[in-house]
């Protein structure tokens, strides 16, 4: 069964720290997108990052950095030197490959509540 | 270029009703899912929708339906409605229907049934 686990449910920090947001993923495919969304209050998701499972390749943009672990079927985000700005609820996704009706579905973690304090 | 806009922003339903919730996708995006987010959750799938036709629906009763226009915008509608389909409803579209395809969302209808 597919299934988004993010264990954190909120995450409070001062800021210019550091956090890091854990996702952990179950999928029978060998094939299958993870991604992550922010949601401000405004309750918007706002698309941060898509990850196809056969590039395990880090990723950083900016203040955020990603690192897909596909032997522990992880993929956590960092924030570095966090700010007020980034407080929001955190989504990990994922999507695996088209097939019938699920087509295209995104399947979602219950989200982290992330504050950051100034 | 504009963002996925859904409307109306905010709803107050009485349970048996029925609402129809709109959304316009990005320009050029074929696609178009509904997901419900009830509070303190994450988005659950309700429907897809590419070049007008359906081609995946979530775990939701047949009180819901959509349908995808000509001009890719696309409606929403629940019947007979329940307290528990008080949620945030998420509109999104994508350029193509496939799962690597990102999902660009809308600001939501806060739909609130009493």
């Amino acid at each position: 069964a597919q299934k988004v686990t993010q264990a954190q449910t909120e995450i409070s920090v001062v800021e210019k720290e550091d956090v890091t947001l854990d996702c952990v993923y179950e999928t029978r495919d060998t094939t299958y997108y993870l991604f992550w969304y922010k949601q401000p209050p405004s309750g918007e998701l706002v698309f941060l990052i898509r990850r196809n499972s056969f590039d395990e390749q880090n990723e950083i943009s900016g203040r955020y950095s990603w690192n897909f672990q596909k032997s522990t079927s992880s993929f956590n985000f960092t924030i570095t030197a966090s700010q007020v700005v980034d407080s929001a609820v955190y989504f990990c996704a994922l999507s695996e490959p088209d097939r019938g009706s699920t087509l295209g579905r995104l399947y979602f973690g219950r989200g982290t509540q992330l504050t950051v304090w100034p | 270029d504009a963002g996925v806009t859904q409307s109306p922003t905010h709803l107050i339903k009485t349970r048996g009703q029925h609402v129809t919730l709109r959304c316009s996708p990005i320009s050029g995006h074929k696609s178009v899912s509904w997901y419900q987010q009830v509070l303190g959750q994450g988005p659950q799938f309700i429907f897809q929708y590419y070049e007008k036709e359906e081609r995946g629906r979530g775990n939701f009763p047949d009180r819901f339906s959509a349908r995808q226009f000509p001009n890719y915008s696309s409606e929403l509608n629940v019947n007979a409605l329940l307290l528990g389909d008080s949620a945030l409803y998420l509109c999104a579209s994508s350029l193509l229907a496939g799962g690597n395809s990102p999902l660009h969302f809308g600001n939501g209808t806060r739909l609130t049934v009493t």
